[in-house]
């Protein structure tokens, strides 16, 4: 059981918009950053969002985050096959003093 | 560039004893925390513990404290994450990460990952 709570799997076509949730509580989401993570399959994760919405160099701007209290949303507009990944949110527990992630979430692109 | 290079994959007996390595390049080693995560097969990421890379200091998950022994050679900028005797259930990938930002202030994440170090346990 993860601290942080995401859907198992998301899908939508080529095109499409998509959003992936991720919610906690106030000793994590709640107070800290959020980051969220892209494991392509076979591969390790990259990090795609840092500080809730900021993008690292190199990540389009079709990718976005944003957060509403103690929940967190990805955003993913202009899908392409090439985005169907496992996408986690990840953040620091502030009353367990460790980094936690979500259960991670499927995203399929019909 | 920044990279972390892991070890090679490891097939290993239950009882026995691994060291699995992460180097860095390509930043300052000294002035990073390096993160181990795990991720048994099929299922999703696990934040095990982390290191400043300049000293001693080490924090673990509650899950991990006492099953394993996360370390670091800051003279040739490599962490290790250790353990004195495998059980099946350590059969894994595991990846290091470098953390960025602080996470005493609630801002930390992981911008650059090794490629990972699949550990297998089996009799």
């Amino acid at each position: 059981q993860s601290v942080l709570t995401q859907p198992p799997s998301v899908s939508a076509a080529p095109g499409q918009k998509v959003t992936i949730s991720c919610s906690g509580s106030s000793s994590n989401i709640g107070n800290n950053y959020v980051s969220w993570y892209q494991q392509l399959p076979g591969t390790a994760p990259k990090l795609l969002i840092y500080e809730n919405n900021k993008r690292p160099s190199g990540i389009p701007d079709r990718i976005s985050g944003s957060k509403t209290g103690t929940s967190v949303t990805l955003g993913i507009t202009g899908l392409q096959t090439g985005d169907e990944a496992d996408y986690y949110c990840g953040t620091w527990d502030s009353s367990l003093s460790a980094g936690v992630f979500g259960g991670g979430t499927k995203l399929t692109v019909l | 560039e920044v990279q972390l290079v892991q070890s090679g994959a490891e097939v290993k007996k239950p009882g026995e004893s691994l060291k699995i390595s992460c180097k860095g390049s390509g930043f300052t080693f000294t002035n990073y925390w390096i993160a181990w995560v795990r991720q048994m097969p099929g299922k999703g990421l696990e934040w095990m513990g982390i290191i400043h890379a300049a000293g001693s200091d080490t924090r673990y998950s509650q899950s991990f404290q006492g099953q394993v022994t996360i370390s670091a050679d800051k003279s040739i900028s490599t962490a290790y994450l250790q353990w004195s005797s495998l059980e099946a259930s350590d059969t894994a990938m595991y990846y290091c990460a470098r953390q960025a930002g602080f996470c005493s202030g609630g801002n930390c994440y992981l911008d650059y990952w090794g490629q990972g170090t699949l550990v297998t346990v089996s009799s």
